[in-house]
C-alpha cells in the first residue's frame, strides 16, 4: 500500500497564479485533512473531509478552496497564490471513529513545499 | 473553539536521562482522543502515543508514557532513557470525534550525546 500519497512535492509559483495540490489515499479512508506547517506554528488545520463530497473549514481556510469527489482523493486548491501561503503543505487521513485500533490515527503524506514569490 | 497549547518551544536532555514535555488543551467536548506526533528531520509525521479521554489509565509505549490529566486538561509526554534518535519536533494533537484534528505549535526537542 502506499499510503497517502501528495503531488507535487515541490513548487514555486508567482504571486496571483493558481495551483492544485493533490492527495491521494489508498486505505478506503473516510476522513481527509489538509494543514499547513510555518516555524512556530504547528500543523493548522485548513479544510477537511468526513466523506466523499463533504468539506468544511478548519482553522486557515482563507485564500484555500478543496473538493472531494472522490473518496480516496481529496484536492487542495489556491485560486491566487500570496506570498503569505508559501509553506510546508501536509495531508492526513483517518478511519471513522471506532474502536477499531488505529481507527483515530492520522496516516500523513510526506508534505508538499510551496514558494510563492 | 478547541486550542491546543505546548508552552515549551524548544527543550533539551541528556542522553539517557527523562525529558517531560507539556501539553494542555480547552475543549468542552466529553469524548475525546489526544496525540503526541513526532517529526524527525525528514519531516514524516510519526505517532507516539495516544490517549483515550474516557480511560483514566495512562498510556504508555515502551519509553514513552503520558500523564493525563482531564480536569486540568492536560496531556504531557514523558520520555525515558533518551536517545539520540528521539531528537524531533514533537506535537500534541486533539481529536474531536467524527470531526477536526487539531495540533500544538510543536516543541523542538534537541538530545545532548
Amino acid at each position: 500500500n502506499a499510503g497517502v500519497t501528495q503531488t507535487p512535492k515541490f513548487r514555486v509559483l508567482k504571486t496571483g497564479q493558481s495551483m492544485t495540490l493533490l492527495c491521494a489515499q489508498d486505505m478506503n479512508h473516510e476522513y481527509m485533512y489538509w494543514y499547513r506547517q510555518d516555524p512556530g506554528m504547528g500543523l493548522r488545520l485548513i479544510h477537511y473531509s468526513v466523506g466523499e463530497g463533504t468539506t468544511a473549514k478548519g482553522e486557515v481556510p482563507d485564500g484555500y478552496n478543496v473538493s472531494r469527489l472522490k473518496k480516496q482523493n481529496f484536492l487542495l486548491g489556491l485560486e491566487s497564490a500570496a506570498p503569505s501561503q508559501t509553506s510546508v503543505y501536509f495531508c492526513a487521513s483517518r478511519l471513522r471513529q471506532g474502536d477499531l485500533s488505529g481507527a483515530n490515527v492520522l496516516t500523513f503524506g510526506a508534505g508538499s513545499r510551496l514558494t510563492v514569490l | 473553539a478547541q486550542t491546543v497549547t505546548q508552552s515549551q518551544p524548544e527543550m533539551s536532555v541528556q542522553e539517557a536521562e527523562t525529558v517531560t514535555l507539556s501539553c494542555t488543551y480547552d475543549t468542552s467536548e466529553s469524548d475525546y482522543y489526544l496525540f503526541w506526533y513526532k517529526q524527525p528531520p525528514s519531516r514524516q509525521m510519526i505517532l507516539v502515543i495516544r490517549q483515550e479521554a474516557y480511560k483514566q489509565q495512562n498510556a504508555t509505549e515502551n519509553r514513552f508514557s503520558v500523564n493525563f490529566q482531564k480536569a486540568a486538561k492536560s496531556f504531557s509526554l514523558k520520555i525515558s532513557d533518551s536517545q539520540l534518535g528521539d531528537a524531533a519536533m514533537y506535537f500534541c494533537a486533539y481529536l474531536i470525534p467524527n470531526d477536526k484534528v487539531i495540533f500544538g505549535p510543536g516543541t523542538s526537542l534537541s538530545v545532548i550525546p
